[in-house]
């Protein structure tokens, strides 16, 4: 168990609706990471938080955002959803913001239909 | 640019043999390198990291060693062993801290 708690496990949605993932970091990581993993496309990193701030970004599209709260979750936005969107999602979370060792979580499994 | 190439798989081994994923990276700068592991139905795991020239991570029986010269971190274990079955992952982080994983591959060991 890596400390990293991912909810839902399972998303499953149609085409053109909204969903909301949420990351749980380990107890003392200030960093949340946002990470798509996908058949075609590999593991992509989408995008990195640090105590409340955004703070790099990778390939994250337009139509999806995220943030982390105060109490240093986070949550994935995914709007206007498409099929392409179907995937793994991941959070990871670090303790601090440089070159710090990731540790992931199981994942939240997003279906478009 | 940064990115990762890693062998494509899937790679097929029998018990006790000897196991090597390539990996090669480009960075700017001076990254850090990882392998990470993931078995089905999980998140990745951390399996060993380098962070210089000619440093050598090692973890249950892992090792890769951080090539500067030949921008390499091949993966090696001498004897796989049939829990060792899963996806493995290399991975850099660059000094503007954005990750950059390959494409994995696909460990079988057979008994």
């Amino acid at each position: 168990d890596s400390g990293v708690t991912q909810t839902p496990k399972h998303l499953i949605t149609a085409t053109g609706q909204r969903v909301t993932l949420r990351c749980s970091p380990r107890s003392g990581d200030l960093s949340v990471y946002w990470y798509q993993q996908s058949l075609d496309q590999g593991l992509q990193f989408l995008i990195q938080y640090y105590n409340g701030e955004e703070r790099a970004k990778g390939n994250i599209l337009e139509r999806f955002s995220a943030q982390q709260f105060p109490d240093l979750h986070s949550e994935l936005n995914l709007s206007s959803l498409e099929l392409g969107d179907s995937a793994l999602y991941f959070c990871a979370s670090s303790v601090g913001l440089v070159k710090n060792i990731q540790y992931f979580g199981a994942g939240t499994r997003l279906s478009v239909l | 640019g940064n990115s990762v190439t890693q062998m494509e798989g899937p790679v097929t081994l029998s018990e006790e043999a000897f196991l090597t994923i390539n990996c090669t990276y480009t960075a700017t700068g001076y990254p850090s390198l990882f392998w990470y592991v993931q078995y089905p139905g999980e998140g990745l795991q951390l399996l060993l990291k380098a962070t210089k020239a000619d440093d050598k991570g090692s973890n249950k029986g892992f090792e890769a060693t951080y090539r500067k010269e030949t921008t390499s971190f091949h993966l090696e274990k001498g004897s796989v062993q049939v829990s060792d079955s899963a996806v493995y992952f290399c991975a850099l982080i660059n000094t503007g801290n954005q990750f950059y994983f390959g494409t994995g591959t696909s460990l079988t060991v057979i008994p």
